[in-house]
Parts: structure tokens; sequence; C-alpha cells
């Protein structure tokens, strides 16, 4: 059984271009995250729910674009894909307890945008 | 705003050798954690640190967190093969809300 799975494991599309990568965790928690990272490693945080509602929205243009049907899933949405893009995206998740807030990784989604 | 900084950026040690990687907070933090990052893999939490100048010990690694609470160190004693890889300390101001992650310290150990 995997905890967090991402579809798909790698998209490669042309610059311009519209997609989605879909997220899943099955492990009951209640928040869930996005993560980007570049080529040199750096692995910054673009979004977090907490129970379906948006709570960390870090400077990300507004062509991404998460949505939260509910507490186990957590999509992005690229609009107009750019070269910048290219990137792998993770999906995490964790339970939001004082101090447990250990993050669990999907196995992320590898982009490049040509 | 907060930034979390690490040393080395890369490693290379020699089987058997031992690893440290620091890892600095420019703000007083609540707890910290550590991750592991396997060669085209993703991020495994190791541990969480949240007192005062606590250690832990997992086996060969030793966590330790400062006594300000604003830097933390991951030490391998004698290096594997098995522990080649990305380690990331992420640092939280607010118990967990939003962990800002360090650059990481690239590992590669020698047979």
């Amino acid at each position: 059984d995997t905890a967090v799975s991402q579809t798909p494991k790698y998209l490669v599309t042309q610059m311009g271009n519209d997609k989605s990568i879909k997220c899943e965790q099955n492990l009951g928690h209640d928040t869930m995250y996005w993560y980007k990272q570049d080529s040199k490693k750096f692995l910054k945080i673009m979004f977090s729910y907490n129970n379906k509602e948006l709570i960390i929205n870090e400077t990300v243009p507004n062509r991404f674009s998460p949505k939260s049907p509910d507490k186990a899933h957590l999509n992005l949405h690229i609009n107009s894909l750019e070269l910048g893009d290219s990137a792998v995206y993770f999906c995490a998740s964790s339970q939001s307890d004082l101090y447990q807030e250990t993050q669990y990784f999907g196995p992320g989604t590898r982009l490049l945008v040509l | 705003g907060q930034q979390v900084m690490q040393i080395p950026q890369y490693q290379h040690v020699q089987e058997g050798e031992d690893f440290t990687t620091y890892c600095n907070s420019s703000t007083t933090l609540s707890n910290i954690q550590w991750y592991k990052q396997r060669p085209g893999g993703h991020p495994v939490f190791l541990i969480q640190l949240v007192k005062s100048g606590e250690v832990k010990k997992q086996k060969r690694l030793t966590f330790q967190f400062g006594e300000a609470k604003k830097n933390s160190s991951l030490h391998i004693t004698a290096t594997q093969t098995t522990d080649v890889g990305t380690y990331f300390c992420a640092g939280s101001e607010n118990y967990g809300q939003n962990f800002v992650f360090g650059p990481g310290t690239r590992l590669s150990v020698l047979p």
C-alpha cells in the first residue's frame, strides 16, 4: 500500500500547454503540501492545505492552482507551462498534532517542459 | 523571512569515515526535522528535535539541536555506501505550521 501516491510519475510537455498532477494519501492525514525541487535540489514549499483549506501559499505564479476535493487528495493544475517550470514536484502529507508534523512525501512527478 | 542554511553543500568521504552536516536558521526554531533523499528518490523523514540541547541517536546517526534552537547537526559514524544521498534539515518557527527546508548536504561515500 502506497502511503502518498502521485500521478503521473513523468510528464514531458510543450511550452504553453496546461497540465495537472494528482496526489492522494491514504494515511488519514489532515494536511497536504506541494513542493518544487529544482535542478539544484532546492526543496521549496508551494502550497499547504489543512482540511481542504489553503493555509500556505508561497510566492508562486498564479498559473499554478491547487485543488483539494477532499482531505485525501490535493491536485496541482498548471496553466501556460514555461521552461522554468521544469522540476520535480513532490506532494507530501502530515497530521497537524503539536510536534507531530512528520511529512510523508510522494515519489515525485518529474516535469520537463520543452 | 526565515532562512535555513546547511554546510557543507557537498561531502565526499571514504567508506568508514565519519560525516557531519550543519544546519543554521536565521530565526529561533520551535522544532527541526531531518530528512534523507536517496538519488532519484523522495525525502524520507529521519527524526524530529524539539527541546533545546536535545541529542538523539539512531544507530550510527547522532542528531543534535543547539541550546539556542537556531542550529542543528547530523553526525554519521563510520559511513557506509547505503548512507549516500542528500540530507535536508527543515525548521519551523511555529510548531510545524510551515517548515522551511535547508538546501541540503549531498553525501557521497567511496567504497
